[in-house]
Parts: structure tokens; C-alpha cells; sequence
């Protein structure tokens, strides 16, 4: 079981560029979530997807911003246009189909920078 | 909405223990959660409490929550380099739309000293 795979780990983009985040679930994960993380701070809740279906999206920006989960593949989070107050650590975690008390599995991020 | 709070820094001497504190506001949580993150890494669940019990041990680690002061803490004995890390404490809440959104702190940035 290879856990939750995030590509690529690290990005750099130009401002007014689109950023590509990719994230696969631990395998018999449905269930997706994306997290930020500014300079020194906590991670915020983003967005929570199922295959096909945006349960949750209250953390995410009103513009610019979309994710997808779709059936097949990993799920993306996109950012257009990007801004250099964009630049952080985007997490991916996933869980099962069941409700999962025992928290969530976390990839290892993807560090973007926006020059 | 949902808050919590952790302080910033914490140094102690390697064999020592190390408390971390975290209060949250939400009396509605249902599971508290500690995370470590070491540099350039993602999140690695070290423990969770369920909001109706009062403590947890797990090797090294207590857990303890006081329900009526919201506040919740790690403690880690004999402290080693190797748990030189960010902390993150986390609370879970049922709400509409959202039934696994974990709330976090700003983490705790634990320095061992030699």
C-alpha cells in the first residue's frame, strides 16, 4: 500500500500561470480532502471530494480555485492565474468509505512557488 | 466558527518530557487529533482522543483532555532528537456538508537540545 501519492512535490510557477496539483488516495480510499498551508501556519481546509462529487468546497477560494475527483485517475486541485500569495504547501489526505475516526492519511504535500 | 490555539515554541533537554498544549472551541468535537510534521514532510497521526474520554496513553505519549476547559495536551517522556518536530493539534466536528473536516492549530515547533 503505497499511501497518499502527491505530485509533484515541489512547483514553481510564474505569476498568471496555472498550477496542476495531483493527489492519488491510498487504495480502497474514496474519500479525498485538500488542505493549505501558509509560511507558518496550520493547515485550512480546502475542499472534501467522492469519485465524481464535491461534498464540501466551504474553504475554497470564491476564484481561481477548482478540484475534481474524477472516476477514474487522482484528483486535482487547480489553481489559474496564480498569485505569489498562492505560494504554499498543498496537502492531500484520503479515507475510506466509512466514517473514519481515526483521522486521516496525509500525502507529503506539494510546495508551490510563485515567482 | 471553530478555533484552536497551540503556542509556538518549546525547547526541553533530551530525556526530559515535553507538554504541548492545545484549547479549541468547539464543544461540538468529536475526536482531537495530535499530528507531528517533520521538515519537508507531510502529516504523520501520532494519537486521537475521543471527546468523551479523559485520557490516552500510547508508548511514549499521554494524552489528556479536560472536556469542561476545552484544553488538550501531549506529552511525550524521555524526549529524544528524533522528536524534534512541528506538533499539530487538530479537533473533528459533525456538520452539514462536512462530516470530517479537521480543524488545526498552528503547531507547536518542539526543539530537543542535546
Amino acid at each position: 500500500n503505497a499511501g497518499v501519492m502527491q505530485n509533484p512535490r515541489h512547483l514553481v510557477r510564474r505569476r498568471g500561470q496555472e498550477a496542476r496539483l495531483r493527489c492519488s488516495p491510498m487504495k480502497g480510499h474514496s474519500h479525498v480532502y485538500w488542505y493549505r498551508q501558509l509560511p507558518e501556519e496550520g493547515l485550512k481546509f480546502m475542499v472534501y471530494l467522492q469519485k465524481e462529487n464535491i461534498i464540501d468546497e466551504s474553504g475554497m477560494p470564491k476564484e481561481r480555485f477548482s478540484a475534481e475527483f474524477p472516476k477514474e485517475g487522482p484528483s486535482i486541485l487547480r489553481i489559474q492565474q496564480v498569485v505569489r500569495g498562492d505560494s504554499a504547501a498543498y496537502f492531500c489526505a484520503s479515507s475510506p468509505p466509512l466514517v473514519s475516526n481515526y483521522g486521516y492519511t496525509f500525502g507529503s504535500g506539494t510546495r508551490l512557488t510563485v515567482v | 466558527g471553530e478555533d484552536v490555539e497551540q503556542s509556538l515554541f518549546l525547547s526541553v533537554r533530551e530525556g526530559d518530557s515535553s507538554v504541548i498544549n492545545c484549547t479549541y472551541t468547539d464543544s461540538s468535537s468529536t475526536y482531537l487529533y495530535w499530528y507531528k510534521q517533520e521538515p519537508g514532510a507531510g502529516l504523520q497521526l501520532l494519537t486521537y482522543i475521543f471527546s468523551n474520554m479523559d485520557m490516552k496513553q500510547d508508548q511514549r505519549l499521554t494524552v489528556l483532555l479536560n472536556k469542561k476547559d476545552k484544553h488538550l495536551s501531549l506529552r511525550i517522556a524521555d524526549t529524544q532528537t528524533g522528536d524534534s518536530a512541528i506538533y499539530f493539534c487538530a479537533e473533528s466536528h459533525l456538520s452539514s456538508g462536512s462530516a470530517r473536516q479537521l480543524t488545526f492549530g498552528s503547531g507547536t515547533q518542539l526543539t530537543v537540545l542535546p
